[in-house]
């Protein structure tokens, strides 16, 4: 499997705050998607970069945004954070026909 | 829409055991990739099997088999000899293919299947 990392593991942010997380891969692969996993539910579609540029995006607000950089490590940036924001955030790096994730990164807004 | 339902919100199977957790979804589209993904207490979403939609031939993965019925959009994952590690919250996904590119993966809400010694 592709090693993917995220960082941090844990978080803990008040509300109203700002937050960035990040994904980076060994495998260099340029398709990055970012999933929000409330606790008890599955992963919902946050957005996805390709070759640096977003090329789809879920049902979240604009102050949810990412970048992808030149080594397709990725970031996602949360602005004014609310209590729903609490979740486990999970990148999926894509190889044709398969996504690996990384272990996640728990946010917690109080 | 695309959407995946796992009618199943929890199993439980004795070690040794065969299990078979229910997935259908929906989608216009032909050509896509399904898969199961286990998330064990460690939250680490983990590839267990997949299956491209234009293979009838159904895979397995070792102890790990899957049952796809595309006209009936069904997608079904069997455990034979059930093992206390298997123990995880199980997801059913697909994901559509572009010719090259992907979408995004479509998640149901997964089923939490125990183990039991």
């Amino acid at each position: 499997e592709t090693g993917v990392t995220q960082s941090p593991t844990h978080l803990i942010k008040t509300r109203g705050q700002q937050v960035t997380l990040r994904c980076s891969s060994q495998s260099g692969h340029n398709t990055v998607s970012w999933y929000q996993q409330a606790l008890g539910q599955g992963p919902q579609f946050i957005f996805q970069y390709y070759r640096e540029e977003e090329n789809g995006r879920g049902n979240f607000p604009p102050r949810f945004s990412g970048l992808q950089f030149p080594n397709y490590s990725s970031e996602l940036n949360v602005n004014a954070l609310e209590l729903d924001d609490s979740a486990l955030y999970l990148c999926a790096i894509h190889a044709t026909g398969r996504a690996f994730f990384g272990q996640g990164t728990r946010l917690t807004v109080v | 829409a695309q959407t995946v339902t796992q009618s199943q919100p929890e199993m439980s199977v004795q070690e040794a055991e065969t299990v078979t957790l229910s997935c259908t979804y929906d989608t216009s589209e032909s050509n896509y990739y399904l898969f199961w993904y286990k998330q064990p207490p460690s939250r680490q979403m983990i590839l267990v099997i997949r299956q491209e939609a234009y293979k009838q031939q159904n895979a397995t993965e070792n102890r790990f088999s899957v049952n796809f019925q595309k006209a009936a959009k069904s997608f079904s994952l069997k455990i034979s000899d059930s093992q206390l590690g298997d123990t995880a919250m199980y997801f059913c996904a697909f994901i559509l293919n572009y010719g090259g590119s992907q979408g995004n993966l479509i998640f149901g809400k997964g089923t939490k299947l125990s183990v039991k010694p």
